[in-house]
């Protein structure tokens, strides 16, 4: 079956760049989905088809996805930011949606 | 607004059954798959289930494959996942979710529900 890997933990200072990972064999094939999900609420969208925002998702969140890597970037990060981030793809092989483990970042 | 509400969820005892339910409301509900997703405790995110615009096309995960289906009423608006053979690790928060797709080589999820708690406990 497919994996997606991701680190534990992303630490960031404020108005600074976090960068949160993922990892998969030959990802960039696949199309990359991102979610941002704070305690105790159910996750949003922030980030689909590897670079698109839904709306109302500001311009700070964006994202990557070539060769065995796609990246969330969030710029300027806000104490706001700090949440729980997982990526997500769909395995057409299998026919199974696939979620990595999440990232916690910790705006310090 | 473009929303889903999840309700049905509660306490079960192990081997007992439980079916969940999801209203649409914002959006044209038939034009679209619908999923659930579920979170055990501190854990993250499982995909459970998902099931094509008209219904015809079910996608499960293999691990659930024979306890848990997903179903669809669209004059209602309303999706379902029937639990049956629940076991303790199937304590979860059950989400719904509006499963867009770009021609249906890609999918992902959005919006989700608030979430709804089963606990599988004795």
């Amino acid at each position: 079956s497919y994996v997606l890997t991701q680190p534990p933990s992303v630490s960031v200072a404020p108005g600074q760049t976090a960068s949160i990972t993922c990892g998969g064999n030959n990802i960039g094939s696949k199309s990359l989905h991102w979610y941002q999900q704070k305690p105790g609420q159910a996750p949003v969208l922030v980030v689909y088809d590897d670079s698109d925002r839904p709306s109302g998702i500001p311009d700070r969140f964006s994202g990557t996805n070539s060769g065995d890597t796609a990246t969330l970037i969030i710029r300027r990060v806000e104490a706001g930011d700090e949440a729980d981030y997982y990526c997500q793809v769909w395995d057409s092989s299998r026919d199974h949606h696939v979620f990595g483990p999440g990232t916690k970042v910790t705006v310090l | 607004q473009v929303q889903v509400v999840e309700s049905g969820g509660g306490l079960v005892k192990p081997g007992g059954s439980l079916r969940l339910s999801c209203t649409a409301s914002g959006f044209a509900f038939g034009d679209y798959y619908m999923s659930w997703i579920r979170q055990a405790p501190g854990k993250g995110l499982e995909w459970v289930a998902s099931i094509s615009s008209s219904g015809n096309i079910l996608y499960d995960a293999d691990s659930l494959r024979g306890r848990f289906t997903v179903s669809r009423d669209n004059a209602k608006n309303s999706v379902y996942l029937q639990m049956s053979s629940l076991r303790a690790e199937d304590t979860a928060v059950y989400y719904c979710a509006r499963t867009p797709s770009i021609a249906a080589k890609t999918f992902w999820f959005d919006p989700w529900g608030q979430g709804t708690l089963v606990t599988v406990s004795s």
